[in-house]
């Protein structure tokens, strides 16, 4: 399996303030993918990040508030805007198919919490 | 919407007794199929993926996909306590995609 490396891996932030995460694999990958985990909850889709192109975002998600970039095809961040309690959740990069066959792995995730 | 069902339990069994953790989705053409498994604190990690109907086996975990009753299951066998955790079900887009829709997770806690 890849080894995906997320950082950082906790934090705490300030309301107001913007994050970003970055995530690197010790391979390249055609997509990566950025999932949310708000406390007690199961992982829902941000975006898709693709090399050379604009990310993919789900509904309910929008650039201005999540932009990320795709630089190479072992990295990516996410960064998360204008935070507010909300937004505290575990935001975890996952890669797919081009490296591991047909699975989805994830990195340990980044921790924030909004205050 | 893509929904994926999961009993959000907690389901609590004894030591060494079978675990059976259910799954329904419901998008029809959906590909490819997955369980994680998430301890407290951790991120998910991958234990079982199974892409055709039946059984398919890895050690003491069993997955089971039904795509005509759209059902996908997990079953633990001699659990242990070191199996307590969330257990997600995610399943793959139509078309093979590596975009997952995750269910809400069944915890499980496996007692001594």
């Amino acid at each position: 399996s890849a080894v995906i490396s997320q950082k950082p891996s906790r934090d705490i932030c300030q309301r107001g303030t913007s994050l970003t995460i970055q995530c690197q694999v010790d391979s390249q990958v055609t997509m990566m993918f950025w999932y949310r985990q708000q406390p007690g909850q199961s992982l829902t889709l941000i975006a898709t990040a693709n090399q050379g192109s604009e990310a993919t975002y789900e509904s309910g998600f929008v650039i201005d508030k999540f932009p990320i970039s795709r630089p190479n095809l072992t990295f990516s961040t996410l960064t998360v805007s204008n935070m507010s309690p909300e937004d505290s959740s575990i935001y975890l990069c996952s890669v797919g198919p081009s490296v591991t066959g047909n699975t989805i792995y994830f990195g340990e995730g980044s921790w924030l919490t909004v205050v | 919407q893509k929904e994926v069902e999961q009993n959000s339990g907690p389901l609590s069994v004894p030591e060494g007794a079978i675990a059976s953790l259910n799954c329904t989705y419901s998008d029809r053409g959906s590909q490819s199929f997955f369980w994680y498994r998430q301890y407290s604190g951790k991120s998910p990690e991958l234990i079982m993926s199974i892409y055709s109907n039946g059984d398919k086996e890895d050690g003491r975990f069993t997955a089971q996909l039904n795509k005509a009753s759209q059902y996908v299951s997990l079953l633990i066998r001699d659990s242990q306590p070191s199996d307590s955790a969330t257990y997600l079900c995610a399943v793959g887009s139509q078309g093979g995609s590596e975009k997952l829709v995750f269910g809400k997770g069944t915890k499980l806690t496996v007692n001594p």
